[in-house]
């Protein structure tokens, strides 16, 4: 069975730093194009960032691109989300999420959460 | 960017009743389409896929349709535990765009 894992999620004040990871079971990691969606308190789904698997193409939503990074270590089935000049609007609940062959996020893990106050 | 309109944002109806959420892509997305299931506090949960497929494992009773820009997930026979809030999500192309949402309750 296919398992994510978040951790790394907590507190941090604003401008500050944090780096998420994602641990993967169950799975050939290195096959599958990976993703992060966060999920802000009350709010909907937004899909945040992907990696490929050989971790040579990866995407970023606007509202992130340039100051969060996507990795992946593929010796050690985990992802990765560094996250810089954090601001109180990313604060949320962060997924991690497998694609799939047909390209759908088929598995997603629990979620870790940020939260971003002085 | 693709953006995604459900409808309604949410819904209430008796036990036994079938309801239908519609979907619809600002453009064509072919059947690229996927409907999520979340409960309070939990992650999303894959129910549909390629507009019309049952994830493994998945109640008959959610059924998806549509291609193009219009989409339709429907539930039948309402029960309690299926008391959530449904998304619908393009994966056409990046960035991934989801709905806002219908969250369903029960009267």
């Amino acid at each position: 069975e296919v398992e994510l894992v978040e951790s790394g999620g907590g507190l941090v004040q604003p401008a500050g730093s944090l780096r998420l990871s994602c641990a993967a079971s169950g799975l050939r990691f290195n096959n599958f194009v990976m993703s992060w969606v966060r999920q802000a308190p009350g709010k909907g789904l937004e899909w945040i960032s992907a990696i490929s698997g050989g971790g040579g193409g990866i995407d970023y939503a606007d509202s992130v691109k340039g100051r969060f990074t996507i990795s992946r270590d593929n010796s050690e089935n985990t992802l990765y989300l560094q996250m810089n000049s954090l601001t109180a609007e990313d604060t949320a609940v962060y997924f991690c999420a497998k694609e799939s062959w047909a390209r759908d996020l088929d598995v997603w893990g629990k979620g870790t959460t940020v939260t971003v106050s002085s | 960017d693709i953006q995604m309109t459900q409808s309604p944002s949410s819904l209430s109806a008796f036990v036994g009743d079938s309801v239908t959420i519609t979907c619809r892509a600002s453009q064509d997305i072919s059947n690229f389409l996927a409907w999520f299931q979340q409960k309070p506090g939990r992650a999303p949960k894959s129910l549909i896929y390629s507009a019309s497929t049952l994830q493994d494992g998945v109640s008959s009773k959610f059924s998806g349709s549509g291609s193009g820009t219009d989409f339709t997930l429907t539930i039948s026979s309402l029960q309690t535990e299926d008391v959530a809030t449904y998304y619908c999500q393009q994966y056409t192309s990046y960035p991934l765009t989801f709905g806002g949402g219908t969250k369903v309750e029960i009267k």
